[in-house]
């Protein structure tokens, strides 16, 4: 099983400012197959990006994905009071597994 | 627009059979390429895959929780069913399912409200 591990659990910044997040695979992962997704409390997962680097139908061009391989980003520029939530990155290369998630806060 | 509801127990004892109904519209699970998927997620943990069906019925399921899970899909009422056997404390958690839309990608566009699970007696 591929095991996915996000850092850092916890990111601290404050709207305005630009969020890394990232998401590491125990192996290499095939044509890119990975997706980040955000959630809010008391709401399901949300697709933001698939294939590394698409962003999904209706995201803000401040969300991008990049990365390939085994080391994978997900940058968020100009932080909206909106954007802080968990977020979870998930393979596809060999079924499906997540990350473990990183909270978002202000 | 694309919607996905769960439906079913609140509560289920232990070694009972816990049945979830996916209710959709906006799509047809006849469409070739389009799949519905089963994942729960514990409270304060990572979601988790537990199986899938197909548009021409062929069906996947989690590994380790494979002898415990059936999918099964009624295209006519655009539903999708799962059961999970000999439930325990364990397996309590919030159960969504989401639609795969993309043949050749296993990621989730839209995903149902989700239905809490609670396993007790």
């Amino acid at each position: 099983e591929i095991v996915l591990t996000q850092s850092p659990g916890t990111l601290s910044l404050s709207p305005g400012e630009r969020a890394t997040l990232s998401c590491r695979a125990s192996q290499s992962l095939s044509s890119d197959h990975l997706a980040w997704y955000q959630q809010k409390p008391g709401q399901a997962p949300r697709l933001l990006i698939y294939a590394a680097s698409a962003r999904a139908t209706g995201i803000s061009d401040r969300f991008s994905g990049s990365g390939s391989g085994t080391d994978f980003t997900l940058t968020i520029s100009r932080l909206e009071p909106e954007d802080f939530a968990v977020y979870f990155c998930q393979q596809y290369s060999d079924s499906r597994t997540f990350g473990q998630g990183t909270r978002l806060e202000i | 627009q694309v919607t996905l509801k769960e439906s079913g127990p609140a509560l289920v004892k232990p070694t009972q059979t816990l049945t979830l109904t996916c209710s959709f519209s906006g799509f047809s699970l006849s469409t070739r390429g389009m799949r519905v998927s089963w994942l729960r997620q514990p409270p304060g943990k990572a979601p988790e895959w537990l199986a899938r069906i197909d548009w021409d019925d062929d069906k996947f399921y989690s590994t380790s929780l494979r002898t415990r899970l059936t999918v099964s899909k009624d295209t006519s009422k655009n539903e999708v069913v799962l059961t999970m056997t000999n439930m325990d404390p364990a397996d309590t958690a919030t159960y969504y399912c989401a639609r795969m839309a993309d043949i050749i990608g296993d990621y989730f566009d839209y995903w149902g409200q989700g239905t809490l699970v609670t396993v007790s007696s």
